[in-house]
């Protein structure tokens, strides 16, 4: 069965800290798709990133930056320089064999 | 252009009554899934359609079904409500790979608040 873990429940930083959520998934596949999901306190989830299993590079966007690893089975986001605004739930998720998995989800606040 | 859309926003039920949800995905998309999530938790995967046949279908009882019209819009429907079925109901819509192997990202609409009483 396919498991995503989402270690940190809550995360509380400053404004401009750096942040990292982690994310561990687990499954049988060779063939799978990884992705990170925001949701604010509006409640509609927002696309973030995919990632396929074929494509270990890492991506930076912005503040953004996402960290594949293969060998640990990891999926880790960095915020850089916090803002108040990324305050949100955010879930990592795995697509694989039909099936999609969320984590449980880290809540991150950022404080001015 | 217009986001997933959902109707309707929220629903007062009683036990044992049966709910209708609807989705309308985003213009282009052909694929349609459906998630629960409760309170402080992550979604749940119910369905997956993909160009009106059933893809997946998670650990969910057969109280719940849903299908896909020819206009790709989607219907989730709940029979026999327990307490346990309040919830936030997602839609989320997303690209076919013509190959159907590609997954592509899933836009979530706002949901669909269900109480049950």
């Amino acid at each position: 069965a396919q498991k995503v873990t989402q270690a940190q429940t809550e995360i509380s930083v400053v404004e401009k800290e750096d942040v990292t959520l982690d994310c561990v998934y687990e499954t049988r596949d060779t063939t799978y798709y990884l992705f990170w999901y925001k949701q604010p306190p509006s409640g509609e989830l927002v696309f973030l990133i995919r990632r396929n299993s074929f494509d270990e590079q890492n991506e930076i966007s912005g503040r953004y930056s996402w960290n594949f690893q293969k060998s640990t089975s990891s999926f880790n986001f960095t915020i850089t320089a916090s803002q108040v605004v990324d305050s949100a739930v955010y879930f990592c998720a795995l697509w694989g064999n039909n099936d999609m998995r969320f984590g449980a989800g880290t809540r991150l606040t950022v404080k001015p | 252009d217009a986001g997933v859309t959902q109707s309707p926003t929220h629903l007062i039920k009683t036990r044992g009554q049966h709910v209708t949800l609807r989705c309308s995905p985003i213009s282009g998309h052909k694929s349609v899934s459906w998630y629960q999530q409760v309170l402080g938790q992550g979604p749940q995967f119910i369905f997956q359609y993909y160009e009106k046949e059933e893809r997946g279908r998670g650990n969910f009882p057969d109280r719940f079904s849903a299908r896909q019209f020819p206009n790709y819009s989607s219907e989730l429907n709940v029979n026999a409500l327990l307490l346990g079925d309040s919830a936030l109901y997602l839609c989320a819509s997303s690209l076919v790979s013509p190959d159907r192997w590609r997954i592509y990202e899933q836009y979530f609409g706002p949901g669909t608040r269900l109480t049950v009483t």
